[in-house]
């Protein structure tokens, strides 16, 4: 079994939607979640970043951790054609230390 | 700045070739890494390296090796290409830092926009 399980998707919704991209995780050392997307063709960049269990908010970008379930979140409001892409979900145990990441999703947000 | 930097972006190798993928970061972070990319596995740390002169291996360090040459540049080296090893290799960086107001910090990963391998 995988430590950090992600539904590779792909997911496929109309622009406007509200999109929910989630992660699963075994470690319960895990305290750093982080959230990447990844354009074709291009290395990941960091969307989100959150430490422990809360929410964050950026714009149209919403992280949710839940430790006590190991479950992680990334909600997109007013998704649009641009956010179309690959999202990691990305973890560690230290805030320096090697990260773990799920599959990736691959969604697509059409006119 | 160019950020992280990759070179070669494509190549192709036969069985048994060897060959070293180049990083280069111009952020001064002290912390750099390679990872493959495979379909449906994520990206998987293959080495790293947490400061200049140390490496250390990652999830999946067969078949590689690594040279951290000085701050800026850290390479990767296939001594005998393996139909395997056909990926996407993925350079990053990182540097932690102090959030303001707190007591955590947090690294950041700055990812090259990779190189594309194929064994045949």
């Amino acid at each position: 079994q995988k430590e950090v399980e992600q539904d590779p998707g792909p997911l496929s919704v109309p622009e406007g939607a509200i999109v929910s991209l989630n992660c699963t995780y075994s470690n319960s050392a895990f305290q750093y979640f982080m959230w990447y997307r990844q354009y074709s063709r291009k290395g990941p960049e960091l969307l989100m970043y959150t430490y422990s269990s809360g929410n964050k908010e950026d714009g149209r970008f919403t992280a949710q951790v839940d430790k006590s379930s190991k479950y992680i979140s990334l909600f997109i409001r007013d998704s649009q054609p641009s956010d179309s892409a690959t999202y990691l979900c990305a973890m560690s145990r230290t805030s320096y230390g090697k990260l773990t990441f799920g599959q990736g999703t691959i969604l697509t947000v059409h006119p | 700045n160019a950020g992280v930097t990759q070179t070669p972006k494509f190549q192709v190798l036969k069985t048994g070739q060897s060959m070293t993928l180049q990083c280069a970061q111009d952020m001064n972070h002290n912390s750099m890494y390679w990872y493959r990319q495979d379909p449906g596995m994520g990206l998987r740390l293959i080495y790293y390296s947490a400061s200049e002169g140390t490496t250390d291996k990652g999830e999946v360090p067969n078949g590689y090796n690594v040279s951290r040459l000085n701050k800026r540049e850290f390479s990767l080296r296939l001594e005998s290409a393996a139909p395997s090893q056909t990926s996407v290799y993925f350079c990053a960086s990182s540097e932690a830092y102090y959030a303001s107001g707190g007591s955590s910090t947090r690294q950041t990963q700055y990812f090259g926009p990779g190189t594309r391998l194929l064994v045949l």
